[in-house]
């Protein structure tokens, strides 16, 4: 089944200790992204991933890190969580075409405490 | 900077009516894209159906369909038959077929719908 796999689907943790939420696809897709969904301020871009080694910055990134070592996997890292950072969150790969939908991952419900 | 609205927080149906949602844009850009996005209790967020700008013709997904006026920048989703599974909340989101690199989605603040019995 075609599919974007992220977890945990749930995580309470402690300021200041690092996390990774795991995303991982098996659809071949180039395009892989971050975002985060909070109340009011819908679903805003963290960080994108055109291809293998090549990331850059959404429209929230300060707190968070990517990488992208495998056509498959784009990780979402948080060295020190702060309880701002609690939120939905959600992967999403697609084909390189702009005209492509998202498939998205089922979320990560991140609590900060 | 381009930018979603959708004007109906919450919006109710009775099963087996039809219901419309609303969507509407702004933009400088020709060359765009613009999703519906279905989010159920479950949060996986799911594609409901798609449109291309330069399209005239109005995208049809069985019993979903929008109305899409370029000139007015509207985009509205219309749920045909509504089921019990049409209940979740709905988001409409553009993306720029100009962006570069990024294939980022600017997306609306959603609309909740329920589905009466």
């Amino acid at each position: 089944e075609a599919q974007v796999t992220q977890n945990p689907r749930y995580l309470i943790t402690v300021t200041g200790k690092k996390l990774t939420v795991t995303c991982s696809q098996n659809m071949n897709h180039e395009y892989m992204s971050w975002y985060r969904q909070d109340p009011g301020l819908g679903l805003r871009q963290i960080y994108y991933s055109m291809n293998v080694e090549v990331t850059d910055k959404g429209d929230v990134p300060e707190g968070y890190k990517v990488s992208r070592k495998e056509k498959r996997n784009f990780p979402l890292i948080l060295e020190s969580p702060s309880p701002n950072q609690t939120s939905l969150y959600f992967c999403a790969s697609s084909f390189q075409g702009a005209n492509y939908g998202y498939t998205f991952g089922s979320g990560t419900r991140l609590t900060v405490v | 900077a381009q930018t979603v609205t959708q004007s109906q927080p919450e919006m109710s149906v009775q099963e087996a009516e039809t219901v419309t949602l609303s969507c509407t844009y702004d933009t400088s850009e020709s060359d765009y894209y613009l999703f519906w996005y279905k989010q159920p209790p479950s949060r996986q967020m799911i594609l409901v159906i798609r449109q291309e700008a330069y399209k005239q013709q109005n995208a049809t997904e069985n019993r979903f369909s929008v109305n899409f006026q370029k000139a007015a920048k509207s985009f509205s989703l219309k749920i045909s038959d509504s089921q019990l599974g049409d209940a979740a909340m709905y988001f409409c989101a553009y993306r720029s077929a100009n962006a570069g690199n990024n294939r980022k989605l600017i997306w609306g603040l959603g609309t909740s719908l329920a589905v009466n019995p």
